[in-house]
Order: structure tokens, then sequence, then C-alpha cells
């Protein structure tokens, strides 16, 4: 089965830190996703990155960078948090872009204080 | 803005009852995905339909989609009481391949 691990289950930041968010998956998918989750609203894509290096804007990337130097990991970085950043975190892998399923990590849950 | 969105936002059922919840979209697809999120988890995929495909199961569930309506629904038949949690549809959309837009979700209660 596709593993996909996120670092942190819980993080509590203060209001201006930089954050990073790590996400690793084992099975060499082409893939990773950013999503951030907030009740009501659903999941929405931040990042997304087909290849190493490669990085795409989901539909709210204000406020977050993201970096694939390694084909297994993907991370999210928050530039300087801020309070509204306080959501539940969701990488995913997929395996390429046609007709894939997602396999998610089960969450970091960041509070910005 | 969200693609996909579900009806209804919440559903309490009995074990052995069916649950059926649905998903609208608004442009066109490359297939259509459902997903379950137990709380505080991850979320874990149930079934992908393709846009040419009408109907698809898997156990006990059933996805059917009708692309003239833009839309889709998922049956959950002789529910569980493990079957309770959150339910999402994703829509692969046809302009921006192989990145799902997820809808709010269907928040789904089986009482023993």
């Amino acid at each position: 089965d596709v593993k996909v691990t996120q670092s942190s289950r819980y993080l509590v930041k203060r209001t201006g830190e930089k954050v990073f968010l790590e996400c690793v998956q084992d099975m060499d998918h082409e893939n990773m996703f950013w999503y951030r989750q907030d009740p009501g609203l659903g999941l929405r894509l931040i990042y997304f990155s087909y290849d190493v290096k490669m990085k795409e804007k989901g539909d709210i990337p204000e406020g977050y960078s993201v970096s694939r130097e390694k084909k297994e990991r993907f991370s999210l970085i928050l530039e300087s948090a801020s309070t509204n950043q306080t959501s539940m975190y969701l990488c995913a892998s997929s395996f390429n872009r046609g007709h894939s399923p997602l396999h998610f990590g089960n969450g970091t849950r960041l509070t910005v204080t | 803005s969200q693609q996909g969105e579900e009806d209804p936002q919440a559903l309490s059922i009995q074990e052995g009852e069916n649950a059926t919840m649905n998903c609208s979209y608004k442009t066109s697809i490359n297939n259509l995905q459902w997903y379950r999120q137990n709380s505080g988890r991850g979320l874990v995929h149930l079934i992908l339909i393709r846009s040419n495909e009408r109907e698809k199961h898997s156990g006990r569930l059933r996805v059917t989609l009708d692309t003239s309506k833009k839309s889709s629904s998922l049956l959950i038949t002789a529910s569980r009481a493990a079957d309770t949690a959150s339910y999402f549809c994703a829509t692969d959309r046809a302009d921006s391949w192989g990145k799902l837009q997820f809808g709010a979700g269907t928040q789904v209660v089986v009482t023993p």
C-alpha cells in the first residue's frame, strides 16, 4: 500500500514564524499535492508538483511556497504564518496525471496564535 | 471556487439502511472520484468513474455519473456503523488534468 507520511500531526506556531510542513511518499509517485481543509469549504488546493523541482500554483497559493528537491518529498512553507492559516493541511500523491486516485497523509493540524 | 458540491450536507441513518449522496459540478471532467474521511484523518479513495462511464460498483458502493446533468451519486447499501464518515466528491476537470477539486462533503452518521 502507498504510504504518505506527514511529519507532524499537530503544530502550534506564532504569528510571523516561518513554518515547514513535510510530506514523504514511498511509492515513487510522480505527482504530489498540498491541500488545506476548512469546515464548510472542503479541500482547497494550495500547490502541486508533477516532477522534481517543478511546482504549479493551485487555487489558494498566497502566503505559501513549496519545495520538491527529491521525488519522494514535498514541503509546504508558510513564509510568515498568520492566524488565517490555522487549518488542517493534507498532503497527497498520485501515480500520474491520468485517471489516478490520490493517496493522502493523515494531515497536520496547524494552529497559528 | 468549488467545482463539486455535495448534497445533503449531513445524513443520519440506521444500520442496514441505504445512504445516498449527490454531487453536482460545473465544468467538463475527465473523471469524478469519491473519497471517505474518518474524523481527524486523511481521505481514503473509494471509487473513480471516468467521463465515458455511467455506473460503477465496488462492494457495497454504487456510483453513477450523468455528464449531461453534470451530476453524480454515491449509494452505500446496507450501511454499517463503520461507514460513519464524511464523503467527498472530487472532479478531475478537463481543463486541468490531474488536479482534483473537492466539494465540501456529506457527513454521514450511521447509528446501530
